[in-house]
C-alpha cells in the first residue's frame, strides 16, 4: 500500500515553544490529509482537514491558533503546535487519502511530550 | 447521530487460538467500513476495506465480513499470533462530498502464550 511518512517520531520540548510535526506521501499524492489526536486507550480524535492549497477545515473545540495546518505541496502537510503547554502532551497522527479508492493511509504517528 | 461502537472492549486469548470482533454503527449515508490494526505507539495500519456491496474480505490470518442491512460488521482473527496484539479499530466513511471518516473506540487485544 501507499506509504506516509510523519516526522519526528518523537520529540520533547519546553512548555512555551513551538513544535512542527511533517507528514508526507512517499509515493501518491494526496489532496486532502488528517491530523488525528490520540490519548491513551482512546481512539483517534480528528483534528482538521487540511487541503492543499486552501485552508484547514478545522473540527469543533480545535484552537486553529494553536494547531496551526499548512498544506502546501500534494505530498506534505505540516502540524504546528504553538506555545505548547503540558495539555498539548499527545500522540499526534496524520493519514491521507490518494483519492482512488478511499483508503486512508496513516503515518506512524508522533509522541509529542511537553516539559 | 453517526455512531461506531466496538466490542468487547478488550480481549485476551491464548495464542493459536481464533477470535472474532464486533463493529456496529450507525452511520449515513454509508460509504465503506474499514478495519484498521494500530500497535502501542504506532499509526493505525490497514486491515480490510468493504464498500456496500461486499460482504467479507480477506487479509490473510484477517477475514471482515459485513452486514449492511442490520449495520453490523466482524473482524475474525484465525490462529492468532503474539504479534497480532494491538487495537483494533472499525471506521466507517460516509457517502458525502467531502471525505469523513466515524472511528470506533477499538478493541485491545492481547495475545498471550
Amino acid at each position: 500500500g501507499a506509504v506516509v511518512s510523519q516526522h519526528p517520531s518523537w520529540v520533547i520540548c519546553k512548555s512555551g515553544t513551538s513544535v512542527k510535526i511533517e507528514c508526507r506521501s512517499l509515493d501518491f499524492q494526496a489532496t486532502t490529509m488528517f491530523w488525528y489526536r490520540q490519548f491513551p486507550k482512546q481512539s483517534l480524535m480528528l483534528m482538521a482537514t487540511s487541503n492543499e492549497g486552501s485552508k484547514a477545515t478545522y473540527e469543533q473545540g480545535v484552537e486553529k491558533d494553536k494547531f496551526l495546518i499548512n498544506h502546501a505541496s500534494l505530498t506534505l502537510s505540516t502540524l504546528t503546535v504553538t506555545s505548547a503547554h503540558p495539555e498539548d502532551s499527545s500522540f499526534y497522527i496524520c493519514s491521507a487519502e490518494d483519492g482512488l479508492n478511499t483508503e486512508a493511509f496513516f503515518g506512524q504517528g508522533t509522541r509529542l511530550t511537553v516539559v | 447521530k453517526n455512531q461506531v461502537e466496538q466490542s468487547p472492549q478488550s480481549l485476551i486469548i491464548l495464542e493459536g487460538k481464533n477470535c472474532t470482533l464486533q463493529c456496529n454503527y450507525t452511520v449515513s449515508p454509508f460509504s465503506n467500513l474499514r478495519w484498521y490494526k494500530q500497535d502501542t505507539g504506532r499509526g493505525p495500519v490497514s486491515l480490510t476495506i468493504m464498500t456496500f456491496s461486499e460482504n467479507t474480505k480477506s487479509n490473510g490470518r484477517y477475514t471482515a465480513t459485513l452486514d449492511a442491512d442490520t449495520k453490523q460488521s466482524s473482524l475474525h482473527i484465525t490462529a492468532s499470533q503474539l504479534s497480532d496484539s494491538a487495537s483494533y479499530i472499525c471506521v466507517v466513511g460516509l457517502k458525502t462530498s467531502y471525505d469523513k471518516v466515524i472511528f470506533g473506540p477499538g478493541t485491545s487485544l492481547s495475545v498471550i502464550p
